[in-house]
């Protein structure tokens, strides 16, 4: 069965500096994988996906996430944090053939200090 | 704005009161899905439904949980004789067939606390 963890339940960053949120995946088929967003007493937005076309995918909000099969692996990065990026981050896996049923990790939270 | 909706936003009931939550998705989507998420933890699939047809549910919706997408287009979550437990937020979301398999489109939720 797919599975999704996130390494780190916490991440806290200073304006300005590199975001790095981690998730590896497991899934016996080429999955697709995604990172939504929650902000406080919201719903879930999505930031990007990956869908076995460019490795590296690009989101919104300056994010980005490369895909490594070898790794299992869809780190979600961001050059310069800003405040407003403070809000818990979701990865999920989906396959193909079930429906479009999402499995989430278990959230990463992640804190931007002036 | 004609995004996922859902109601109530919040709702508080006494143990082993019913609950039921209803859910309006995108309009011209005809899958619609229910997760639940607690505290410090992502959304747990609960079932989801391809137009009226509901097609998969999860371990976690015991008997005491029922939905229904009478029409194929809005659906009701309901919870009977609540539990503690039950206490979370209800997530709804939606998304086309044919589109990109995973994509979805998520309500603000509906919170429930269970006294």
């Amino acid at each position: 069965a797919q599975s999704v963890t996130q390494l780190g339940s916490h991440v806290s960053v200073s304006e300005g500096a590199l975001v790095l949120l981690r998730c590896n995946y497991s899934s016996s088929v080429p999955p697709y994988l995604f990172w939504y967003v929650q902000y406080p007493n919201q719903g879930l937005q999505l930031l990007l996906k990956y869908t076995s076309a460019a490795t590296l995918v690009k989101g919104i909000n300056g994010f980005e996430a490369e895909f490594k099969k070898s790794e299992t692996s869809f780190h979600l990065t961001k050059p310069s944090a800003h405040m407003s990026d403070a809000a818990e981050y979701f990865c999920a896996v989906s396959l193909g053939n079930q429906g479009g049923k999402l499995i989430f990790g278990q959230g990463t939270e992640l804190s931007v200090k002036p | 704005d004609t995004g996922v909706s859902q109601d109530p936003r919040h709702k508080i009931t006494k143990r082993g009161q019913n609950v039921t939550f209803r859910c309006d998705p995108i309009s011209e989507h005809n899958r619609l899905y229910w997760y639940r998420q607690t505290l410090g933890q992502g959304p747990e699939f609960l079932t989801y439904f391809q137009n009226e047809a509901q097609l998969e549910k999860s371990r976690l919706l015991s008997d005491r949980f029922s939905a229904e997408r009478p029409k194929g287009s809005f659906s009701t979550l309901e919870i009977q004789r609540t539990e503690q437990g039950d206490s979370a937020m209800y997530l709804c979301a939606s998304s086309l067939v044919g589109t990109l398999t995973g994509e979805l489109f998520f309500g603000e939720g509906s919170r429930l606390t269970v006294l």
